[in-house]
């Protein structure tokens, strides 16, 4: 079985500056973790993956995510917010071969001007 | 490729009714998934189907709801009689495959579901 936690329900950053989302697995496998965000009353987009290849992964929108196996985290940054990028965030883990998506609670962003 | 497609955006309906929600998935995508989003729970996978065959349906709540995916370009999730408590807003998804580069899920815009 796997989960997620993330970290933080809420997070405010000041248009330009750094944002980081946090997440930690549990995972009985060597996890697939994906990023995914939700923007108000929109589908869920994929901004990232990470399939045991290499432990950086880039995204869309100027998103990064490092997946660190020795503190189970999986933490989703972008150095410099913008107003889009107000939204909320899942992050996502499945085992191997494993079709169920274990969703986080998501972590909701606010970006101030 | 227009993405996975979901129909209605929005569903308002009485206690009791019949409400058919409708999906199409990504072209010569083989697996398709039923999400539900509320409040409470947050995402819920419902079913999902391989090659328009129902593979495993353990999250679907109740007798109430059932889908079907007649064939690779359209499935239906249905919920019969509908209540309060399924205001919800279902979410559809597509995928290539289960593992490995494949293995990303494409997400509809969702149906919002209102039961009043």
């Amino acid at each position: 079985a796997q989960s997620v936690t993330q970290l933080d329900s809420h997070v405010s950053v000041s248009e330009g500056t750094p944002v980081l989302l946090r997440c930690n697995y549990s995972s009985s496998y060597s996890p697939s973790l994906f990023w995914y965000v939700q923007h108000p009353n929109k589908g869920l987009q994929l901004l990232l993956k990470y399939t045991s290849a290499a432990t950086l992964v880039k995204g869309i929108n100027g998103f990064e995510a490092e997946f660190k196996k020795s503190e189970t985290s999986f933490h989703l940054t972008k150095p410099s917010a913008h107003m889009s990028d107000a939204a909320e965030y899942f992050c996502v883990v499945s085992g191997q071969n494993d079709y169920k998506l274990s969703f986080g609670a998501g972590t909701t962003v606010t970006v101030r001007a | 490729d227009a993405g996975v497609i979901q129909s209605p955006r929005h569903e308002v309906t009485e206690m009791g009714q019949e409400v058919t929600l409708r999906c199409k998935p990504i072209s010569g995508h083989d697996y398709l998934f039923w999400y539900r989003q509320t409040m409470m729970r947050g995402l819920e996978l419902l079913i999902y189907f391989n090659n328009n065959v129902p593979i495993d349906d353990s999250g679907m709540p109740e007798d109430r709801f059932s889908a079907k995916m007649p064939n690779a370009s359209f499935s239906t999730l249905k919920i019969q009689p509908s209540e309060p408590r399924d205001s919800a807003v279902y979410f559809c998804a597509s995928s290539l495959g289960l593992a490995g580069d494949h293995y990303e899920q494409y997400f509809g815009p969702g149906t919002r579901l209102t039961v009043t």
